[in-house]
């Protein structure tokens, strides 16, 4: 069982790049989420999806953009990045359903960065 | 408005002495929740302890609880017997509204307090 993985570990973009973080969860939950954290600064949610097909905006969506084709899979794609993306990415995921707290669980982060 | 505010950038304790972690809210939702989660150095972020707006007692995991006073907007996190593991920057969190069986929770962070345990 191996929760909320997340690929790459580590990127370098040249401004204008493009690229696409993969997130993947086997705890077969319904939402999946995407945060960034800046320094000295706390996570801000980009993107979230509750379901296979559907996704919405978050706190921060602009330059980003994601897909959830499958319920395991959340991707989170930057079409041209900017020097001011440069940041540290989270995937989360939480149950449906009022289990507990609901807690997000979080996957171990890919650090970005755009010169 | 910020709102989730911690007021501590970085707190100094020594080890096995017991320590307050401040967090004050901003919301006009009766129903919402709290969350502490902890951030090690290695970056991955661990969910500690969770308080319901309606819960009527106190939220305690193990080491953890969590000092809710409603009316003051505080959820405050006390660590008790600290160790050196727990260094490590710690983050409130809330969610506004209900619980819903189909909905995502939101969550808005504050910006942290890095604690460090000294031996």
């Amino acid at each position: 069982n191996a929760g909320v993985t997340q690929t790459p570990k580590f990127r370098v973009l040249k401004t204008g790049q493009s690229m696409t973080l993969l997130c993947a969860q086997d705890m077969n939950h319904e939402y999946m989420y995407w945060y960034r954290q800046d320094p000295g600064m706390g996570l801000r949610l980009i993107h979230y999806s509750v379901g296979e097909g559907t996704t919405a905006k978050g706190e921060v969506p602009d330059g980003y953009n994601v897909s959830r084709l499958k319920k395991q899979n959340f991707l989170l794609g930057l079409e041209s990045a900017a020097p001011s993306q440069t940041s540290v990415y989270f995937c989360a995921s939480s149950y449906s359903r009022s289990r507990g707290a609901g807690e997000q669980y979080f996957g171990p982060g890919t650090r970005l960065t755009v010169t | 408005a910020q709102k989730i505010t911690q007021t501590q950038p970085g707190m100094f304790v020594q080890e096995k002495e017991a320590v307050t972690l401040d967090c004050t809210y901003d919301t006009s939702d009766q129903s919402y929740g709290l969350f502490w989660y902890k951030q090690p150095s290695s970056g991955e972020m661990i969910f500690l302890i969770y308080q319901g707006s309606y819960d009527e007692q106190n939220a305690t995991e193990g080491r953890y609880s969590l000092n809710f006073q409603k009316a003051r907007k505080s959820a405050n996190l006390v660590i008790s017997a600290s160790q050196l593991g727990d260094s490590a920057m710690y983050f409130c969190a809330m969610r506004e509204g209900k619980l819903k069986a189909k909905g995502a929770q939101k969550l808005v962070f504050g910006q942290g307090t890095r604690l460090t345990i000294n031996p």
